[in-house]
């Protein structure tokens, strides 16, 4: 089945650095990847939507600054979280959409816990 | 702008009791997902519902899509265990831009 793979599950940096997640389409190639945010005990906000190949599509209130999407090519976006800051610890996740929704549906990674202390 | 609610947003109940979670956007939705978070996981698709009126079985679990395309339940009978997570249901943004706008989700725990 569609499988997306996301890197690193889990990161610990210190604040004012930048973190960079990797999210990959492992058997298909997924022009558009999104990348959300959840809080714990909550649903997912959208971030953003990445489109290979052209800027991403920022949700309001993200800062796109703070939060850099490259889709360079057709398996591979990254989410690179910049000057992080405590109140950037979150868990992030990624999902593409591999052929007709009815038989996958959005296909999400397995996640990246961020802490940044 | 466009909402998805669910409720309730937490449920308990003992083994073997059935549990419903219900769906309810603020516009008609040409489909509905619903997925499931385990603990610690990441969010895994259940299924797709696209007609009006739409019912389906995933052995215990009964998905229903409402006749104006607006709502949706999600039913578990004689819960078990393994059936533990947090169940979203999520519509395609108006904007038809590939987005999909969450529900809150509904959190399970099951008892033994």
């Amino acid at each position: 089945g569609a499988v997306v793979s996301q890197h690193p599950s889990r990161v610990i940096c210190k604040s004012g650095t930048s973190v960079k997640i990797e999210c990959r389409s492992l058997d298909f190639q997924a022009t558009t990847m999104f990348w959300y945010r959840q809080f714990p005990k909550k649903s997912l906000m959208l971030m953003a939507t990445s489109n290979e190949g052209s800027k991403a599509t920022y949700e309001q209130g993200v800062e796109k600054d703070k939060f850099l999407i490259n889709h360079a090519s057709l398996t591979l976006s990254t989410l690179t979280v910049t000057s992080a800051h405590p109140e950037d610890s979150s868990f992030y996740i990624c999902s593409a959409i591999r052929g007709r929704v009815g038989n996958y549906g959005y296909t999400f990674g397995s996640g990246t816990r961020l802490t940044v202390v | 702008g466009q909402q998805v609610m669910q409720i309730p947003q937490y449920q308990h109940v003992q083994e073997g009791e059935d549990f419903t979670t219900y769906c309810n956007s603020s516009t008609t939705l040409s489909n509905i997902q619903w997925y499931k978070q385990r603990p610690g996981g990441h969010p895994v698709f259940l299924i797709q519902l696209v007609k009006s009126g739409e019912v389906k079985k995933q052995k215990r679990l009964t998905f229903q899509f409402g006749e104006a395309k607006k709502n949706s339940s999600l039913h578990i009978t004689a819960t078990q265990t393994t059936d533990v997570g947090t169940y979203f249901c999520a519509g395609p943004s108006s904007s038809n831009t590939g987005k999909l706008i969450f529900g809150q989700g509904t959190t399970l725990q099951v008892k033994p």
